[in-house]
């Protein structure tokens, strides 16, 4: 089957850097994408993987090794306002849809 | 605003009735998804659209949903005979066909606000 691990919450202070874990099983694989979710909001894109290494984008990092299926989110000079949830979700080559992980929710204390 | 719309976005309804909920994608985008979502999960693939064309329809899809893209424009979702279990965020999102180093494709979806059901 297709499943995808990521911790259930993380703890980080204004300021600092904090990383977010994905782990995942699918029968084939064709990237790894991660979204941010605001409570009561609509989740939104950050970044994509599609090939081994890292992807920067402003203060927001995403990685991925391909052979150890597995991925990560980090997150630089952390603000209020990225407190969220953040989810990873991978695509295999077998359907259109993705397959999402149940959310890493990211505390920030100032 | 040219983003995601969904209509309406709150529903409260009576177990065993029916709902419809209707989406407007990006008018440049021809994929569209439907997804659920409750809380403290990730979104849950529902099906997916190209154009008009249903390509994709979860296997976990009761076949209570139905869904349509009449003219590959906006979509409409429904939902007979309505259980409390259908209780949830009823999300839509949109992708363009361009495929990009950075996404694009299916794995840059522009979600809606969402619909959020509530079955009594």
């Amino acid at each position: 089957g297709q499943s995808l691990e990521q911790p259930s919450e993380v703890t980080a202070v204004e300021g600092a850097i904090v990383q977010i874990n994905c782990t995942y099983q699918t029968s084939g694989f064709y990237g790894l994408s991660w979204y941010q979710q605001h409570d009561g909001g609509a989740p939104t894109f950050l970044s994509y993987n599609g090939l081994d290494g890292l992807e920067e984008t402003g203060r927001f990092s995403s990685f991925l090794s391909r052979s150890d299926s597995y991925g990560y989110l980090l997150l630089q000079e952390l603000q209020m306002k990225d407190s969220a949830s953040y989810f990873c979700a991978v695509r295999d080559h077998s359907n259109y849809q993705l397959i999402w992980g149940a959310g890493t929710k990211l505390i920030i204390k100032p | 605003d040219t983003g995601v719309s969904q209509d309406p976005r709150h529903k409260i309804t009576k177990r065993g009735q029916n709902v419809t909920f209707r989406c407007d994608p990006i008018s440049e985008h021809n994929r569209l998804y439907w997804y659920r979502q409750t809380l403290g999960q990730g979104p849950e693939f529902l099906t997916y659209f190209q154009n008009e064309a249903q390509l994709e329809k979860s296997r976990l899809l009761s076949d209570r949903f139905s869904a349509e893209r009449p003219k590959g424009s906006f979509s409409t979702l429904e939902i007979q005979r309505t259980e409390q279990g259908d209780s949830a965020m009823y999300l839509c999102a949109s992708s363009s066909g361009s495929v990009t180093s950075g996404g694009g494709g299916y794995n840059e979806q522009f979600f809606g606000p969402g619909t959020r059901l509530t079955v009594l």
